[in-house]
């Protein structure tokens, strides 16, 4: 079975630009979380979507949005890049709301 | 109190050593406390699991410790490989799944 999967891999943007990030879980899972890692950090949470609804929100400026689609797959958006939203950005699946959360391999973004 | 404070935050450890990592936490209403393992440039894994009804979980090489009167909880890696090279983090959550992480440990295994 295919595990999470995100895209794209890396990603260059500019100070200013906005950026979507993909994400498609593990089958069968409903529940998706957004985390951003700065490097030498561990994950901060940013989203968790449940069931196409917003379950739970971290401490993020209202540049970061989520959604989640009817398929479970969930978008993260960043708007009005900074310099300090470069980090790894990791996408997590679990069946329920609250359960085991498995990450896909990250998108890369760096902002220029 | 939402705080997971992880140390230590290197470690080198011969092969077939024991790896052990420790973790606090504050918040009572933590009630599920994992272990992942990252590696460069990857997501992290899920290595192993607990609640806190249990004292002591065992998987293969992995053992997580859990002390619930001291708010402590640890992992320890016997017959450490060089494959187990790595960044470890634990993590704790409440019953709505957001998981906080502790800031990572980069273990060493010297052959």
């Amino acid at each position: 079975d295919a595990g999470v999967t995100q895209s794209p891999t890396h990603l260059i943007k500019t100070r200013g630009q906005h950026v979507t990030l993909r994400c498609s879980p593990i089958s069968g899972h409903k529940s998706v979380s957004w985390y951003q890692q700065v490097l030498g950090q561990g994950p901060q949470f940013i989203f968790q979507y449940y069931e196409k609804e917003e379950r739970g929100r971290g401490n993020f400026p209202d540049r970061f949005s989520a959604r989640q689609f009817p398929n479970y797959s969930s978008e993260l958006n960043v708007n009005a890049l900074l310099l300090g939203d470069s980090a790894l950005y990791l996408c997590a699946s679990s069946m329920r709301s609250a359960g085991e959360q498995y990450f896909g391999p990250g998108t890369r973004l760096t902002v220029t | 109190q939402q705080q997971v404070k992880q140390s230590p935050q290197s470690l080198i450890v011969q092969k077939g050593g024991i790896s052990i990592i420790n973790c606090a936490y504050e918040n009572t209403a933590f009630d599920y406390f994992p272990w992942y393992q990252q590696f460069p440039g990857k997501g992290p894994a899920l290595l192993i699991a607990i609640r806190p009804d249990v004292s002591e979980k065992k998987e293969g090489r992995f053992t997580i410790s859990f002390n619930k009167s001291a708010k402590q909880f640890s992992l320890h890696i016997m017959d450490s490989q060089p494959g187990d090279s790595a960044t470890y983090f634990c993590a704790a959550s409440t019953k709505g799944g957001k998981l906080i992480f502790g800031q990572g440990t980069e273990l060493s295994v010297k052959p």
